[in-house]
């Protein structure tokens, strides 16, 4: 079935420092793919998403590429603030409805 | 935007004891909410699709007797764990799509510890 693999954590950065978060995926077809943020004591929020292949799905400074070659949808983001500091979740469905998600990174930046 | 709120955020029960989860849309009909589990670590699993007016359908390996899923209304999903046991310990999320967009919000979660 559809899983998500994504780059264990916990990342540890300095402020202003280059981001890069792994994600691959492992799917039939074309499914969406999504980037999920969680601060802390708060419920998921959406980021980021691309829905076809070659799309990059941008929000508040991030970026993710949909590559179809590869299956993967990397996160980046050109220069962390202290406030990304949250658990980052890449996921994918084919409906919107049965979203799977990979394991969450920890992202903590340090001034 | 649209809000999901799940109540309570964290609780605390003995083993044997029953725990009701709540999860409300707050601005939006949800004729459909999403319950998923997440254990230390690892990424959100499904356990049960919860349908306004008609049972739940459970993913596999999810038992529907453990897990009762109630969809009261167009605003409303309950879970609750019967009988709970230390092993049901884990962070209990649900989402619902918002009719009018697709787009899926989420829960703050409820972290359930079981003694």
């Amino acid at each position: 079935g559809d899983s998500v693999t994504q780059m264990e954590g916990p990342v540890t950065l300095s402020e202003e420092a280059f981001l890069t978060i792994n994600c691959t995926y492992t799917a039939t077809g074309y499914p969406s793919l999504f980037w999920y943020v969680q601060y802390p004591g708060e419920g998921l929020q959406l980021l980021l998403k691309a829905t076809k292949a070659d799309d990059k799905g941008s929000n508040k400074g991030f970026e993710a590429t949909y590559r179809k070659e590869t299956t993967s949808f990397h996160l980046e983001k050109g220069s962390v603030q202290v406030s990304d500091s949250a658990v980052y979740f890449c996921a994918l469905t084919h409906n919107n409805n049965d979203m799977r998600f990979g394991a969450g990174t920890r992202l903590t930046v340090k001034p | 935007g649209a809000v999901v709120s799940q109540h309570p955020s964290w609780v605390i029960c003995k083993s044997g004891t029953s725990v009701k989860i709540e999860c409300r849309s707050l601005d939006f009909q949800a004729t459909t909410m999403f319950w998923y589990r997440q254990f230390p670590k690892q990424s959100l699993m499904l356990m049960a699709t919860s349908n306004e007016g008609s049972k739940a359908t459970y993913e596999q390996g999810v038992e529907k007797d453990k897990f009762l899923i109630n969809h009261a209304s167009l605003t409303l999903s309950t879970l609750t764990v019967t009988s709970a046991h230390p092993e049901d310990s884990s962070f209990y999320i649900c989402s619902a799509p918002d009719r009018g967009t697709g787009e899926l919000f989420f829960g703050e979660g409820s972290r359930l510890t079981v003694l």
